[in-house]
């Protein structure tokens, strides 16, 4: 199976612009995270999707949006852009197994460089 | 609610020593615990994980770890490093919801 595949790998944005990120989950897998990495504050849970519908947030400014596709696929988006948004953005994805846990596979990200 | 713990954000070790990285967790309900790997530039990799069952885990590379419910810990090792380990490693908890938690990670330097 084809991993999760994330893109742009990389992108440079000005202050006050808005992006958009995206994923491709594993193929069969309905969750897809999203977590902003950066140095100084480590992974941050940004927000879950499970078959289109979000299903938990994290503690993150509504500036932070998401949503999910009938196909799994998920974007992101961050609208006016502030230099702290600079960071790794890792998307994961996941297909929950009652037995086994969840395991989340995660894409290669996209580094976001915000100036 | 859960959390994790890893103790030493900076851990070097001697190419052929043991690796040892600490992971203590917080969970109200029975975890579910993991170990990542991450390389520079890329995203992160499941060495291991804890479900129920057995309380040593085997995982990819040589890595081991165990679940040791008294101590609340699940701390990684391999008896021998190779210069191939020096990475990113980052403890993981899940249980009861959907979400992970993540530990602020430990970087490992192999000395040679």
């Amino acid at each position: 199976k084809a991993g999760v595949t994330q893109t742009p790998r990389y992108l440079i944005k000005t202050r006050g612009q808005q992006v958009t990120l995206s994923c491709s989950p594993i193929s069969g897998h309905r969750s897809v995270s999203w977590y902003q990495q950066t140095p100084g504050q480590g992974l941050q849970f940004l927000f879950e999707y499970f078959s289109e519908t979000q299903r938990n947030k994290g503690n993150f400014p509504g500036r932070f949006s998401g949503r999910q596709f009938s196909n799994s696929r998920s974007e992101m988006n961050v609208s006016t852009l502030e230099l702290g948004d600079s960071a790794l953005y890792l998307c994961a994805s996941s297909f929950f197994d009652n037995r086994q846990g969840r395991e989340q596979y995660f894409g290669p990200g996209t580094r976001l460089t915000v100036t | 609610a859960q959390s994790v713990t890893q103790l030493g954000s900076h851990v070097s070790v001697s190419e052929g020593a043991l690796v040892l990285l600490r992971c203590n967790y917080s969970s109200s309900v029975p975890p579910y615990l993991f170990w990542y790997v991450q390389y520079p530039n890329q995203g992160l990799q499941l060495l291991l994980k804890y479900t129920t069952g057995a309380t040593l885990v085997k995982g990819i590379n040589g890595f081991e770890a165990e679940f040791k419910k008294s101590e609340t810990s699940f701390h990684l090792t391999k008896p021998s490093a190779h210069m191939s380990d020096a990475a990113e490693y980052f403890c993981a908890v899940s249980g009861g919801g959907n979400q992970f938690y993540f530990g602020t990670g430990t970087s490992l330097t192999v000395i040679p």
